[in-house]
């Protein structure tokens, strides 16, 4: 079984400063890892993903993550963020393909907040 | 690619009642996911199909949950004898093959009086 587990429920911010949402996976197998953005009312988005190669990957609007195997984190990152920015952040894994459904398991969530 | 389509978004209903939510994958996406999210959690996995074949399911889905995708493509989703507990947003994601990323709907937001 897999789990994820995100450190923060929520983040406030000031407007252009760095941010970090930490997320830490349990997994007995080799996983995928995701971070999802969600806004009000709305389905998730794909902000970033690892599968394989260079351990960090970086999104097209600035943020990145760092897959760390050894700390079984996955840690996101933003140098400077924008008011746009606040929304509901979430962490997921799922197996690799070998069989099954592969199926995204969440962590419950970090709601970043940018103050002006 | 015009997303993944669910329909209604809202739906209110009377406790007892039954309710059937669709969804619509993007085109050439013949894997299908089912997840419920409730109020301040991450969303929680409920079904998988491959086409039309329903080949996992979660223990959340109870006996009055059913889902089908009769020809491979459009799913839905049915709740026989709706509960408080079923209130939630219920999000469907398809995915076009196991090495590309699940694709998210809007959701369907359930609210039981």
């Amino acid at each position: 079984a897999q789990s994820v587990t995100q450190l923060d429920s929520q983040v406030p911010v000031f407007e252009e400063a760095p941010v970090e949402l930490r997320c830490n996976y349990s997994s007995s197998v080799s996983v995928y890892l995701f971070w999802y953005v969600q806004y009000p009312n709305q389905g998730l988005q794909l902000l970033l993903k690892y599968l394989s190669g260079s351990t960090l990957v970086e999104s097209i609007n600035g943020f990145e993550a760092e897959f760390n195997k050894s700390q079984t984190s996955f840690h996101l990152r933003k140098p400077s963020v924008h008011i746009s920015d606040t929304a509901e952040y979430f962490c997921a894994v799922s197996d690799r393909p070998i069989q099954g459904a592969q199926k995204l398991v969440f962590g419950q969530g970090t709601r970043l907040t940018i103050n002006p | 690619d015009t997303g993944v389509s669910q329909d209604p978004r809202h739906k209110i209903t009377k406790r007892g009642q039954n309710v059937t939510f669709r969804c619509d994958p993007i085109s050439e996406h013949n894997r299908l996911y089912w997840y419920r999210q409730t109020l301040g959690q991450g969303p929680e996995f409920l079904t998988y199909f491959q086409n039309e074949a329903q080949l996992e399911k979660s223990r959340l889905l109870s006996d009055r949950f059913s889902a089908e995708r009769p020809k491979g493509s459009f799913s839905t989703l049915e709740i026989q004898r709706t509960e408080q507990g079923d209130s939630a947003m219920y999000l469907c994601a398809s995915r076009k093959n196991s090495n590309q990323p699940q694709h998210f709907g809007d959701g369907t937001r359930l609210s039981i009086l």
